[in-house]
């Protein structure tokens, strides 16, 4: 199973560009890059996955490298509510299980 | 509207008397799966299914059963509760093989 290394935590203010790295060193061929965002007591939130390159969406910017070794999620501009647990799965659920890792705590401050 | 369901939302029990976490999704999705959250430990899969009548062991499978009969209901078995299954458990399904998850709100189970 590819395993996943993110930062702990990570601080930022209100305004600002915050970008969240995520290392997958082996990850396989078929597998998918996702994000998502996990407030207290409720479900993960899907907020965007990629497979290579980059990909955007209303909410946020995906970049990966071409090794695909790991993945950047970037959050333009973010708000006091976007305070939360960021999650970086990499798998595929058409062939196998799937590990989340420890996740990144962001906390956003006026 | 589209949506993943849990019952019950919170349910305290004592050890050894079984119960049933029902899961269900409105869209049509092929995958579903079962994880439990812990603090300090994040989120661990249980079991999944790729489809009716095909499931498989996640990372936590000891002491959980789980059924697909049908493609929208993945119901959570624990046929004799311990203490140690206390947790909040989320269900979650998948439109395709691509790890783009959609979970339910969670249950939150304590086991006395």
């Amino acid at each position: 199973l590819a395993k996943t290394t993110q930062p702990i935590s990570m601080d930022s203010y209100e305004g600002q560009e915050v970008n969240i790295t995520c290392s997958h060193n082996n990850i396989a061929t078929n597998d998918y890059i996702t994000w998502y965002q996990q407030f207290p007591s409720q479900g993960p939130r899907f907020i965007i996955q990629g497979y290579k390159t980059k990909v955007t969406n209303e909410v946020a910017s995906l970049f990966i490298p071409a090794d695909r070794k790991s993945s950047t999620l970037s959050l333009p501009r973010v708000s006091l509510s976007d305070t939360a647990v960021y999650y970086c799965l990499v798998g595929d659920t058409g062939r196998r299980a799937l590990t989340f890792g420890s996740g990144t705590r962001l906390q956003v401050q006026p | 509207e589209a949506q993943v369901t849990q019952n019950p939302r919170y349910l305290i029990t004592v050890t050894g008397k079984k119960l049933t976490v029902t899961c269900s999704q409105n869209m049509n999705h092929e995958y579903m799966s079962w994880y439990r959250q812990d603090p300090g430990l994040g989120l661990r899969q249980i079991y999944y299914s790729m489809n009716v009548e095909v499931t498989d062991k996640g990372d936590v499978p000891e002491g959980y059963k789980v059924s697909r009969k049908e493609k929208r209901n993945f119901p959570l078995i624990l046929e004799s509760p311990s203490p140690n299954q206390t947790s909040l458990y989320f269900c979650a399904s998948s439109p395709r093989g691509t790890g783009e998850q959609y979970f339910g709100p969670g249950t939150r189970l304590t086991v006395t």
